[in-house]
C-alpha cells in the first residue's frame, strides 16, 4: 500500500515552454501533498505544500507564479513549471501524506531538462 | 543551526556486515517524528522506518532498526546483514509537531556503498 506515482518520469523541453508534472496517490487519499526539488548530490528542498481544495503554501524563495500547483482532488496534485528556463532543470519529486500514519510516501520523481 | 545533521557523506560496508548511519537532530518541540528514507540511483525515495518522540521502544523494520537516543538527540539507522541492493543514498528526516502542515526537514544524506 501507500503507492505514489508521478508522470512523466522525465521530460525535455525548450526554453520558454511550460511543463506539467502529475503526482497521484494510487491507493490512498491525501489531503496534503508536497513538492520537492533536488539537485545532483544534494538533499531534497521543499518547494511547496499542496492542500486539496485550497491554495498551495510556498516556501520562501519559490516563485508561485512560476511553479503553479493545483491539488484538485484527494489523489492528484500537479506542478506546472511555466516559461521554463535551463536553470529550472532539476529532479522534481512529490510526496503524499498518509494521514493514518502521518508518513510521507514519495513518487519516483521527474527529471526535467530545459534546453 | 541545522535541524538534521548527517555527518557521514559516504560510508562503505562489506556485504553481510552491519552498518550504522548517523543522524542527529535539533528541536525544542517535545512532539516530533524521525524518518529514514532510501534513495537508490533511480531517484525514488523509499520509506524505511519511523520513530516517534514518545515511542518507548526503538523502531525495527526487518533488517532496519533505529537506535533512538533521545537525550543525545540522535536517531541512527542500523542496517544488519548488508546486501548489494542496499547501496543507495540514505536520508534522515524530522517532522516537528508544531508544524501543522506536517512538513519534513531532511538531512544532507549519506551515500552507502556495499562492497561484495
Amino acid at each position: 500500500g501507500a503507492v505514489v506515482s508521478q508522470h512523466p518520469s522525465w521530460v525535455i523541453c525548450k526554453s520558454g515552454t511550460s511543463v506539467k508534472i502529475e503526482c497521484r496517490s494510487l491507493d490512498f487519499q491525501a489531503t496534503t501533498m508536497f513538492w520537492y526539488r533536488q539537485f545532483p548530490k544534494q538533499s531534497l528542498m521543499l518547494m511547496a505544500t499542496s492542500n486539496e481544495g485550497s491554495k498551495a503554501t510556498y516556501e520562501q524563495g519559490v516563485e508561485k507564479d512560476k511553479f503553479l500547483i493545483n491539488h484538485a482532488s484527494l489523489t492528484l496534485s500537479t506542478l506546472t513549471v511555466t516559461s521554463a528556463h535551463p536553470e529550472d532543470s532539476s529532479f522534481y519529486i512529490c510526496s503524499a501524506r498518509l494521514a493514518t500514519t502521518d508518513t510521507q510516501y514519495f513518487g519516483p520523481g521527474t527529471r526535467l531538462t530545459v534546453l | 543551526a541545522q535541524k538534521i545533521t548527517q555527518t557521514q557523506p559516504g560510508m562503505f560496508v562489506q556485504e553481510k556486515e552491519a552498518v550504522t548511519l548517523d543522524c542527529t537532530y535539533d528541536t525544542s518541540d517535545p512532539s516530533y517524528g524521525l524518518f529514514w528514507y532510501k534513495q537508490p540511483s533511480s531517484g525514488e525515495m523509499i520509506f524505511l522506518i519511523y520513530q516517534g518522540s514518545y515511542d518507548q521502544q526503538n523502531a525495527t523494520e526487518g533488517r532496519y532498526s533505529l537506535n533512538f537516543q533521545k537525550a543525545r538527540k540522535s536517531a541512527n539507522l542500523v542496517i544488519s546483514a548488508s546486501q548489494l541492493g542496499d547501496s543507495a543514498m540514505y536520508f534522515c528526516a524530522m517532522r516537528e509537531g508544531r508544524r501543522s502542515a506536517r512538513q519534513l526537514t531532511f538531512g544532507s544524506g549519506t551515500q552507502l556503498t556495499v562492497l561484495p
